[in-house]
């Protein structure tokens, strides 16, 4: 089947730094990504979708100047979470649509994301 | 609008007893896939099914079976003579013109 890596597994930042999480389609080209977020003990919450070459749609209470997606290519998005802050740790995994529509999805492996 | 619920937040059953994890989900797309996926402690989503809206067989995989019922929009998961290492959050989710998830349930296996 399709699949979605996700780069890094986990990190660890300072406060104040930016860190950049890479999702890739492997063996698909994937016109939409999804990005997720998931607190302790808490669902997979959708923070945005990200098309092809054009700009993300965010979803109601996310800052988009703090979580910057980029879908540059039909294989890449990365989400970059700028001037981490602790309350910004968290769970973020992806999400690899393999056409338009309403075709199926494929997940990455998640990042774990430490802000110390 | 889209949504998946998963009444159970939690179940706690003793091993090999058999356990069914309810996922109701609403949508007004004809086509959309369901699935559903696996969450140990280690927190990595494990993907265990994906079933598209025309196909209401029922599966089975091993301990696993999946009985999806259009006419009442579930798509419930039971797992039989469940084990200890069955003990994880179990995700429903939906995909249509969005992907969203469940809660989830937390699946507790005493020995």
């Amino acid at each position: 089947g399709a699949v979605v890596s996700q780069h890094p597994s986990w990190v660890i930042c300072k406060s104040g730094t930016s860190v950049k999480i890479e999702c890739r389609s492997l063996d698909f080209q994937a016109t939409t990504m999804f990005w997720y977020r998931q607190f302790p003990k808490q669902s997979l919450m959708l923070m945005a979708t990200s098309n092809e070459g054009s700009k993300a749609t965010y979803e109601q209470g996310v800052e988009k100047d703090k979580f910057l997606i980029n879908h540059a290519s039909l294989t890449l998005s990365t989400l970059t979470v700028t001037s981490a802050h602790p309350e910004d740790s968290s769970f973020y995994i992806c999400s690899a649509r393999t056409g338009a529509g309403r075709t199926e999805a494929f997940f990455g492996q998640g990042t774990r994301l430490t802000v110390v | 609008a889209q949504k998946v619920t998963q009444a159970q937040t939690e179940i706690s059953v003793v091993e090999k007893e058999d356990v069914t994890l309810d996922c109701v989900y609403e949508t007004r797309d004809t086509t959309y896939y369901l699935f559903w996926y696996k969450q140990p402690p280690s927190g990595e989503l494990v993907f265990l099914i994906r079933r598209n809206s025309f196909d209401e067989q029922n599966e089975i995989s091993g301990r696993y079976s999946w009985n999806f019922q259009k006419s009442t929009s579930s798509f419930n998961f039971t797992i039989t003579a469940s084990q200890v290492v069955d003990s994880a959050v179990y995700f429903c989710a939906l995909s249509g013109r969005e992907l969203i998830f469940g809660a989830g349930t937390r699946l507790a296996v005493h020995p």
